[in-house]
């Protein structure tokens, strides 16, 4: 089974901090992506990356970026967090040659 | 942009019945895959119809694909207590490939015992 894991389930953080979430994938997937997830308003795409070092812009990077240093490990930086990004965030991988994701558990991110 | 969007909002039925969610997308599409989410926990993938596929089984999931009308509904049936989670529709974009899945906002249903 794909597992793809992120590095805490619930995080708290304040305003201006600098925040790094992590997400880890075991099943050697070419494509990572982040998304956020928000009441009424489904999943958003971040940033998504399809090689090491490559990344692609999603529907809403702004006041993100991320790192993917290697084919594993893919993370989301929020350089100074605001209230705005209190969020539910979803880290996804996929294989080139199929066309489903995979999840992990998701961080719920409190900025105070 | 949001390109899936999913009806009812919230559905809530008596363990047996059957659930239909129904999905309506705006632009051509690869395919359309829909998602599980039990409450507070990642997305599972259900189930993948084709562009070129009209309808899809598995188990106790059924769902059809309308390109003519942008629209998809999942049917579970005889559903179970476990199936309470939210149910979101994913369309890949024609243009987009197969890294810009846009997710609907979603279908809580609720089965009751």
């Amino acid at each position: 089974d794909v597992k793809v894991t992120q590095s805490s389930r619930y995080l708290v953080k304040r305003t201006g901090e600098k925040v790094f979430l992590e997400c880890v994938q075991d099943m050697d997937h070419e494509n990572m992506f982040w998304y956020r997830q928000d009441p009424g308003l489904g999943l958003r795409l971040i940033y998504f990356s399809y090689d090491v070092k490559m990344k692609e812009k999603g529907d809403i990077p702004e006041g993100y970026s991320v790192s993917r240093e290697k084919k594993e490990r893919f993370s989301l930086i929020l350089e100074s967090a605001s209230t705005n990004q209190t969020s539910m965030y979803l880290c996804a991988s996929r294989r080139d040659s199929q066309e489903t994701q995979y999840f992990g558990p998701g961080t719920r991110l409190l900025v105070l | 942009s949001q390109q899936g969007e999913e009806d009812p909002q919230a559905l809530s039925i008596q363990e047996g019945e059957n659930a239909t969610m129904n999905c309506s997308y705006k632009t051509s599409i690869n395919n359309l895959q829909w998602y599980r989410q039990n409450s507070g926990r990642g997305l599972v993938h259900l189930i993948l119809i084709r562009s070129n596929e009209r309808e899809k089984h598995s188990g106790r999931l059924r769902v059809t694909l309308d390109t003519s009308k942008k629209s998809s509904s999942l049917l579970i049936t005889a559903s179970r207590a476990a199936d309470t989670a939210s149910y979101f529709c994913a369309t890949a974009p024609f243009s987009g490939g197969y890294n810009k899945l846009i997710f609907g906002a979603g279908t809580r249903l609720a089965v009751h015992p």
